[in-house]
């Protein structure tokens, strides 16, 4: 079974807004990760969260993590058009992926 | 380049036939993985290798999958006797496997597959 799970499937915003995309997991764990994927090409690394942190910040993207709750939430601020993709969480327990959130921003 | 490779990007084969794929990970990477994705879907876990040693393999691969990684270098996927439902991209990404680092996976172009 799959240890990241992202919702919602699918998010669809106009350019400037918040998107917010949250994953689950099941398992105990040392770190979680969110990639993202363009279409039809490989998954890119966008930040790692370890076990001990709640918050970690990267340019527009700001990720959290709740071990009480397994859950974490990627929030891209003031999105573009180029943040469309899928977005992909996966722990360091199996490395698994979920089916990912289709991010969509309309320009 | 210093990233992940994959050799060859597409793939096009008629049902039965046998196909290989390679993937060169980063060199100093000790772990690779290998993906299957299909359209709309996020990347499926097929196996994966600790140096030379394949350490875990799902069990949705059937015994028609098999994988190498020789040398702990390179890495080859093989599918005997293709089926449409082999129809995907293949994805192979590497990672070194350090708790300080938390195994961030690079991931490679991907072989895109078509069984006919």
């Amino acid at each position: 079974s799959q240890q990241g799970e992202e919702d919602p499937q699918a998010l669809s915003i106009q350019e400037g807004e918040n998107a917010t995309m949250n994953c689950s997991y099941k398992t105990s764990i040392n770190n979680l990760q969110w990639y993202r994927q363009n279409s039809g090409r490989g998954l890119v690394h966008l930040i790692l969260i370890r076990s001990n942190e709640r918050e970690k910040h990267s340019g527009r993207l700001r990720v959290t993590l709740d071990t009480s709750k397994k859950s974490s939430s990627l929030l891209i601020t003031a999105s573009r058009a180029a943040d469309t993709a899928s977005y992909f969480c996966a722990t360091d327990a199996d490395m698994r992926f979920g089916a990912g959130t289709r991010l969509t921003v309309k320009p | 380049d210093t990233g992940v490779s994959q050799d060859p990007r597409h793939k096009i084969t008629k049902r039965g036939q046998n196909v290989t794929f390679r993937c060169d990970p980063i060199s100093e990477h000790n772990r690779l993985y290998w993906y299957r994705q299909t359209l709309g879907q996020g990347p499926e876990f097929l196996t994966y290798f600790q140096n030379e040693a394949q350490l875990e393999k799902s069990r949705l691969l059937s015994d028609r999958f098999s994988a190498e990684r020789p040398k702990g270098s390179f890495s080859t996927l093989e599918i005997q006797r293709t089926e449409q439902g082999d129809s995907a991209m293949y994805l192979c990404a590497s990672s070194y496997s350090d708790p300080a680092l938390g195994n961030e996976q690079f991931f490679g172009p991907g072989t895109r597959l078509t069984v006919l």
